[in-house]
């Protein structure tokens, strides 16, 4: 079975460019969960989809960050427009029943803002 | 503010020797803990849990203490190995089951030394 994939697995950007991020979920799941971590610090919540409904976007840093998980599969978090501060790995996690341990996260991707 | 401390950014141990994480928090609502490891270029992995309700769960080489008055657990790894090196994340949450955002520390870098 696949696990959690996310694309792309490397981004580098100009201050003030767009960015969109993707995370593919395991088959099946409907939770899934976006999750930041900026250099040296700690991996931060973001937020919380079931199936295509957020549930929880608590974490959300700003307006500038919009998640979208149409249909409840794969989701889509933009970045727009990118500043500094953005730069760090973003994680995607996915889980069936919404278990803290079954919590599947991918690979990140990490995003470089220039 | 953080609320999941991790104190100790590294730690290197013999191969053979006992490996000891530490965990802080500050958040009296968190009832239940999680440890997850990390290899580069890789998410987080889950390792092993702790209810509050409980001061101790084992897992083969893996042990996790909770000291739910001093708001402290720790993560034991006896003996350790060489492919124990990795980043080690202490995590929380507000109830066991639950399919909330988990609140995570800056992580531990454990290096086994042969």
């Amino acid at each position: 079975e696949a696990g959690v994939t996310q694309f792309p697995s490397h981004s580098v950007i100009e201050k003030g460019q767009t960015v969109t991020l993707r995370c593919d979920p395991i088959s099946g799941h409907d939770n899934l969960y976006w999750y930041r971590r900026v250099m040296g610090k700690e991996i931060k919540f973001l937020l919380h989809f079931v199936k295509e409904s957020k549930q929880d976007e608590s974490g959300m840093p700003n307006n500038r960050f919009l998640a979208e998980r149409t249909g409840g599969t794969y989701s889509t978090l933009k970045v727009q427009p990118a500043e500094l501060e953005d730069s760090g790995v973003y994680f995607c996690a996915s889980s069936q029943d919404g278990y803290q341990e079954t919590q599947y996260f991918g690979p990140g991707t990490r995003l470089l803002v220039l | 503010d953080q609320q999941v401390k991790q104190n100790s950014p590294s730690l290197s141990v013999q191969e053979g020797r006992i490996s000891i994480l530490n965990c802080d928090y500050t958040n009296s609502m968190f009832d239940y803990f999680l440890w997850y490891k990390k290899y580069p270029a890789e998410g987080p992995t889950f390792l092993i849990s702790i209810s509050s309700i409980k001061d101790k769960n084992e897992d083969g080489r893996f042990t996790v203490f909770l000291n739910k008055s001093a708001k402290h657990l720790s993560l034991h790894i006896v003996p350790s190995q060489p492919g124990d090196s990795a980043v080690y994340f202490c995590a929380a949450s507000d109830y066991e089951g639950g399919a909330d955002g988990l609140t995570f520390g800056k992580g531990t870098h454990l290096i086994i030394q042969p």
